[in-house]
């Protein structure tokens, strides 16, 4: 089974400029959620979707925002960049049920310049 | 406020020899706790968990310990192989969360031949 795939893999932006990542879920798997990597910050929750609904939203301005397709592929935009947006995107998909493991995709490396 | 914390930056062990990494909670509505290992540029990879009910499960080399009262968790990694060399993350979760996993700071593992 293939396992989740993210694309772009890497990205430079200028600030002031907007992005959006594209995430593909492992098939099957109905909910997805995005998380920001940071030296300084570490692992941070973006958002969660479950059939096309934002079900929960981390910390961050609205600037970030993301959305779900019919068939469970997911994106997520950020608008007006800034330097400090500059970090790794992750993905992450899971089953819904009463299991928590999430399965992470190889990331979006974003360098705003 | 950091809710899951791993207080080691890093470890070095010899090959052969057990790694033990920490982690400790403070939200006592946490009822799920996984464990993963992650590679520079890569996305992290889920290797265990552990449910609130339990206080140990075993996966191979790998086995996760969990005392409630103290709110701590402990991953074993026996015998320790260089493969492992990697940062290993903690996360925690559970139904109040809505689909997030709240995750430790990290821990970098060393494992020497």
């Amino acid at each position: 089974k293939a396992g989740v795939t993210q694309t772009p893999r890497y990205l430079i932006k200028t600030r002031g400029q907007q992005v959006t990542l594209s995430c593909s879920p492992i098939s099957g798997h109905r909910s997805v959620s995005w998380y920001q990597q940071t030296p300084g910050q570490g692992l941070q929750f973006l958002f969660e979707y479950f059939s096309e609904t934002q079900r929960n939203k981390g910390n961050f301005p609205g600037r970030f925002s993301g959305r779900q397709f019919s068939n469970s592929r997911s994106e997520m935009n950020v608008s007006t960049l800034e330097l400090g947006d500059s970090a790794l995107y992750l993905c992450a998909s899971s089953l819904i049920g009463n299991s928590y493991e999430q399965y992470f995709g190889p990331g979006t490396r974003l360098t705003v310049t | 406020d950091q809710q899951v914390k791993q207080n080691s930056p890093s470890l070095s062990v010899q090959e052969g020899r057990i790694s033990i990494l920490n982690c400790d909670y403070t939200n006592s509505m946490f009822d799920y706790f996984l464990w993963y290992k992650k590679y520079p540029a890569e996305g992290p990879t889920f290797l265990i968990s552990i449910s609130s009910i339990k206080d140990k499960n075993e996966d191979g080399r790998f086995t996760v310990f969990l005392n409630k009262s103290a709110k701590h968790l402990s991953l074993h990694i026996v015998p320790s192989q260089p493969g492992d060399s990697a940062v290993y993350f903690c996360a925690a979760s559970g139904d109040n969360q809505g689909g997030k996993l709240i995750f430790g700071q990290g821990t970098e593992l060393s494992v020497k031949p």
